[in-house]
């Protein structure tokens, strides 16, 4: 089945402390994985896309085949960075859908 | 200034009413789409396009329809037949079917009974 799965429905770290996102997946073809952000009042918008293998605002997310997870990370976190993360698959077979986690709301303190 | 508009932003529907949701893009893509939000849960696909009176179910689409007669246009009605249809509504396009480019979303609808 295919399936995306983040854990934490909420995570709270302070400013300056690490974070780590999780995210895994369950997908029999080759994946293709997004992380999507959406700040309070806006939009959902892309953060980063593992083909890219790009840091954005100081995001970074490697693919683990072997571990099926592809985990969002940041070395000090930010409170501009307080907002709701979506880990997304990648679906062809079905008009290239995308298949969401149940999000996860980073809550980042002073 | 392009992008994705829904309106309206907020919606009411009383028992038995059909409600259409409106989705327009100038970003000149072919394909569309519609997703369905519940708290706590991940977006679910309701229909996508790939072209103009070309439309495909998604993985919950019953109590849903959709038509597709302007490249610009996709809209969605709830229709009576959708017993739990209070949800956030969001609708994306990319530029055609099966592309590995992400996909960009309007802002939404948020669909509540009256």
């Amino acid at each position: 089945a295919q399936r995306v799965t983040q854990p934490e429905k909420l995570l709270s770290v302070f400013k300056g402390a690490p974070v780590e996102l999780k995210c895994n997946y369950s997908y029999s073809g080759s994946p293709e994985l997004f992380w999507y952000v959406q700040y309070s009042r806006q939009r959902l918008q892309l953060l980063l896309r593992h083909i890219s293998r790009e840091s954005i605002k100081g995001f970074t997310a490697d693919l683990n085949k072997g571990e099926t997870s592809f985990h969002l990370k940041k070395p000090f976190a930010q409170e501009e960075d307080s907002a709701m993360y979506y880990c997304a698959l990648l679906i062809y077979n079905q008009g290239g859908k995308l298949i969401f986690g149940q999000g996860t709301e980073l809550s980042v303190k002073p | 200034d392009g992008g994705i508009t829904q309106s309206p932003k907020y919606l009411f529907r009383k028992e038995g009413q059909n409600v259409t949701l409106s989705c327009e893009q100038n970003l000149n893509h072919d394909a569309m789409y519609w997703y369905r939000q519940d708290p706590g849960q991940g977006l679910r696909l309701i229909y996508y396009s790939q072209i103009v009176n070309d439309f495909q179910k998604g993985d919950i689409a019953e109590g849903y329809s959709v038509s597709r007669e302007k490249k610009e246009s996709f809209p969605l009605t709830v229709t009576s037949a959708q017993k739990n249809p209070t949800a956030f509504y969001l609708c994306a396009s990319n530029l055609q079917l099966y592309s590995n480019q992400p996909q960009h979303f309007g802002d939404g609808t948020r669909l509540s009974i009256l």
